[in-house]
């Protein structure tokens, strides 16, 4: 049962075009909620935690927030430079963290 | 930078063959997760280390193994290797409480590649 799953898979933006990444969960009590950013061949990047709904976080262009079903990556006036695979995951007692597939984002000059 | 390392970077080995990837943790950090990534699965749990003991268990085959020694590095043990363990290993590391829900740290992984 996928518990985590992400949409879409990927997305094509111009620079300054702005748009956002879903991440829809089905597990219950939510522990945890983690955004990161994977570039070709490197491991993830840590971007954000969220642990309830309504708790929103920023880091320059980008800002996460949640819901009680999902959470959505915002992405304000992207550049090329945020090209990236954005993946988010839960975190599931006993076990560690579950990856949804992730959002291939390119933004073109 | 994570802090995390990872060695070797690529490794490439025939079918049948067993290696050993080794991850050095952040400084500080008792807990250790290894993942596998592959392009048709996706980032996988392995297994957690915490303190030297095995703290949760993922999709990890059997035909794997791995450990934390006393200086908190961590070794996956990868046996009778197959085409499909092909794919990047990553470690990550995070803070001391050994549960709960908190950020981990990757490494920049390891590529194996079975031939």
């Amino acid at each position: 049962e996928d518990q985590v799953t992400q949409s879409p898979e990927a997305l094509r933006l111009q620079e300054g075009e702005s748009s956002s990444l879903n991440c829809s969960y089905t597990v219950s009590g939510l522990r945890g909620l983690f955004w990161y950013r994977q570039d070709p061949g490197k491991g993830p990047e840590f971007l954000f935690t969220l642990y309830s709904a309504g708790e929103e976080k920023e880091k320059e262009r980008l800002k996460a927030t949640l819901t009680k079903k999902e959470s959505f990556l915002h992405i304000t006036a992207p550049k090329p430079e945020d090209s990236a695979t954005y993946l988010c995951a839960v975190f599931l007692p006993g076990y560690a963290l579950n990856f949804g597939k992730g959002t291939s984002l390119l933004v073109t000059p | 930078d994570s802090g995390v390392t990872q060695t070797p970077k690529h490794l490439i080995t025939a079918t049948g063959q067993r290696v050993t990837l080794r991850c050095s943790p952040r400084s500080g950090d008792l807990s250790v997760y290894w993942y596998q990534q592959s392009l048709d699965q996706g980032l996988q749990f392995l297994i957690q280390y915490y303190n030297g003991e095995e703290r949760a268990k993922g999709n990890i085959l059997e035909r794997f193994s791995a450990q934390q020694f006393p200086d908190l590095h961590s070794e996956l043990n990868l046996s009778s290797l197959e085409l499909g363990d092909s794919a990047l290993y990553f470690c990550a590391s995070s803070p001391r409480i050994p549960a709960g829900a908190q950020e981990q740290f990757f490494g920049p992984g390891t590529r194996l590649t079975v031939l």
